[in-house]
């Protein structure tokens, strides 16, 4: 699977969006970018996940670049809960499907 | 969204006993399971793949003796550390695949080996 590069942390102000980036620069065609966050001491919750086109969920939108070699995921009314480590990943739908976590963003939303 | 458990939710042992991490997928059949490590301050790490009535494929570096892993049924994957050491403790993670496209994982387990 493609490596990915996130910001080690970010602030954000509580009910401002947050905009996480990722450089995924070497993904391939067939690969998905999926997002995932973790709250302190809890187990991983599945974000979203596209492979071309924009996607939008009721937690977040995921933006992809037209060349796939970036995105943004956004949190479009950050509240407190959404404190966590933000991990980007890509991988393949079929095949290996274990997921490889980089070391995430860890995102602070600020009273 | 599919929910999966883990129990115990934490766990105290003395160094050298055996202790059983039990992964629940509790609305969906799940053929394959993950189970993670994560240490303090750290992504987690994959320490293998469980598939459901076959043997299970641990990661490079990754002792199946010491961390044997049964699938026995659809739902329900184990986990048994033996002969646990203190540095063994961490925060151990398992999630199920649900559908092709997305994992689900549990609330984790934190072992603390004294």
């Amino acid at each position: 699977d493609a490596k990915t590069t996130q910001p080690p942390s970010m602030d954000c102000a509580e009910g401002r969006a947050a905009n996480l980036p990722c450089n995924h620069s070497t993904i391939s065609g067939n690969e998905y970018v999926y997002w995932y966050r973790q709250i302190h001491s809890q187990g991983p919750q599945y974000i979203i996940h596209g492979l071309k086109n924009n996607e939008t969920n009721e937690m977040a939108s995921l933006i992809i670049t037209e060349d796939r070699k970036s995105s943004t995921l956004i949190l479009p009314h950050a509240t407190l809960r959404d404190t966590a480590v933000y991990y980007c990943i890509v991988r393949l739908q079929t095949g290996a499907n274990n997921l490889f976590f980089g070391t995430g963003t860890r995102l602070t939303v600020i009273p | 969204g599919a929910v999966v458990s883990q129990h115990p939710s934490r766990v105290i042992c003395k160094s050298g006993t055996s202790v059983k991490i039990e992964c629940r997928s509790l609305d969906f059949q799940a053929t394959t399971m993950f189970w993670y490590r994560q240490f303090p301050k750290k992504s987690l790490m994959l320490m293998a793949t469980s598939n459901e009535g076959s043997k299970a494929t641990y990661e490079q570096g990754v002792e199946k003796d010491k961390f044997l892993i049964n699938h026995a049924s659809l739902t329900l994957s184990t986990l048994t550390v033996t002969s646990a050491h203190p540095e063994d403790s961490s925060f151990y993670i398992c999630s199920a695949e649900f559908l092709r496209n997305e994992q689900f994982f549990g609330p984790g387990t934190r072992l603390t080996v004294l």
